[in-house]
């Protein structure tokens, strides 16, 4: 069963769009939400990640937006550039195991 | 990240065969995971590691077992390998993990297995 659910499965933005992933989680005790990004042939690294008591959280062009209440989070990513062309994973942490519990991932083509 | 190696990189093997793979890093963290990716799944836990003496399944660890060498060791073994455990397999490792901060995973650049 997937703990993390993650849409939409690939997504295909203009050069200066908006991009928009969505996540949805059911278990409150994961504790943290981080996002990873991964480019064909290597390994995921993180972007950006946001604990449940903050709303939003935003790192350059990348904003991390989170409803607690609803157990929704999604990625924004301002200014769509084909460099952000990859996959992007959101994950939530099980406590202090630091477990990471991964949705499926999409993946982003950016169009020049 | 090249403070996380894998060897070998790419592996292709036939049913039955023992398949070792390969983690070493040089982060001196304590914790160190393995994760398989699957196209549609995203990454799924199959094992992870608080030391050398401390060792946990995770989410998938029917067929596979791990070992931790050394703080700077964990190699995942496939005692008789089987196709559907074709997938592309990350370590990672991370500092002491909980409380209020976020320890990062670090991710190897993964070892792509195909099981015949």
């Amino acid at each position: 069963q997937q703990q993390v659910k993650q849409s939409p499965q690939s997504l295909i933005v203009q050069k200066g769009g908006i991009s928009i992933i969505n996540c949805a989680y059911e278990n409150t005790a994961f504790d943290y939400f981080p996002w990873y990004q991964q480019f064909p042939g290597k390994g995921p690294a993180l972007l950006i990640a946001i604990r449940p008591d903050v709303s939003e959280k935003k790192e350059g062009r990348f904003t991390i937006s989170f409803n607690k209440s609803a157990k929704q989070f999604s990625l924004h990513i301002m200014d769509s550039q084909p460099g952000d062309s990859a996959t992007y994973f959101c994950a939530a942490r099980f406590g202090g195991a630091n477990n990471l519990f991964f949705g499926t991932g999409t993946r982003l083509t950016v169009i020049p | 990240d090249a403070d996380v190696t894998q060897t070998p990189r790419n592996r292709i093997t036939k049913t039955g065969k023992r398949i070792m793979l390969e983690c070493s890093q040089t982060k001196g963290h304590d914790r160190m995971y393995w994760y398989r990716q699957d196209p549609g799944l995203g990454l799924r836990l199959i094992y992870y590691s608080f030391d050398v003496k401390d060792i946990n399944k995770g989410e998938i660890s029917d067929g596979y077992s791990v070992s931790r060498q050394a703080q700077a060791k964990f190699s995942l073994s496939l005692e008789s390998a089987i196709p559907n455990q074709t997938a592309l397999y990350f370590c990672a490792t991370s500092d002491l993990g909980g409380g209020a901060s976020y320890n990062e995973q670090f991710f190897g650049p993964g070892t792509r297995l195909t099981v015949l």
